[in-house]
């Protein structure tokens, strides 16, 4: 079964551009979550949607969404880039919604620089 | 905001020595699970430990958890080098609003293991 698969892996941008970031989960997994992490914050969770739906929304602003499509795959949007959302942002999908044995699996991540 | 901070920050080992890590978190938690990270890669699942257990055993990993205290241990045993890598801490808990569960990451300890 294939793991989780982020795109692109590695992206730069300049501050004020928008950069659109895509997760396709493991096969027949329904949630997909969102992760930033930094030297600086380390692992800041972002936002997670299961069945197309935003379920819960970290601390980030506004200019950070996401949707996720009727296939599970999902994609986060950061508009209006600073130069602090340099940043590798992880993906990580699981079966259902968390739950009490519910893994997390990961993707490789996308490395962000914003020059 | 990062709920669990781990300790040490950093730990440098001889192979076939033993590594014990700690968690502590603040809040109440539905379980608690470590991960590993190797070099800005994506997380890989270890261990979930729920709220009524209080020790877990996987392989050379076992991993305590005592909720009086807020706190959690990961052991890993006869280290090899190719357990270099982060070691994450993760919470499960509610939300403040109580309708979504998150996974919130500890700091990290970087292990080196010394051939």
């Amino acid at each position: 079964k294939a793991g989780v698969t982020q795109t692109p892996r590695y992206l730069i941008k300049t501050r004020g551009q928008q950069v659109t970031l895509s997760c396709s989960p493991i096969s027949g997994h329904r949630s997909v979550s969102w992760y930033q992490q930094t030297p600086g914050q380390g692992l800041q969770f972002l936002f997670e949607y299961f069945s197309e739906t935003q379920r819960n929304k970290g601390n980030f602003p506004g200019r950070f969404s996401g949707r996720q499509f009727s296939n599970s795959r999902s994609e986060m949007n950061v508009s209006t880039l600073e130069l602090g959302d340099s940043a590798l942002y992880l993906c990580a999908s699981s079966l259902m919604i968390l739950a009490d044995d519910n893994e997390q699996f990961f993707g490789p991540g996308t490395r962000l620089t914003v020059l | 905001s990062q709920q669990g901070e781990e300790d040490p920050q950093a730990l440098s080992i001889q192979e076939g020595e033993n590594a014990t890590m700690n968690c502590s978190y603040k809040t109440s938690i539905n379980n608690l699970q470590w991960y590993r990270q190797n070099s800005g890669r994506g997380l890989v699942h270890l261990i979930l430990i729920r709220s009524n257990e209080r020790e877990k055993h996987s392989g050379r990993l076992r991993v305590t958890l005592d909720t009086s205290k807020k706190s959690s241990s990961l052991l890993i045993t006869a280290s090899r080098a190719a357990d270099t890598a982060s070691y994450f801490c993760a919470t499960d808990a509610s939300s403040s609003s109580g309708s979504a569960r998150q996974l919130t990451f500890g700091s990290g300890t970087q292990l080196t293991v010394l051939p």
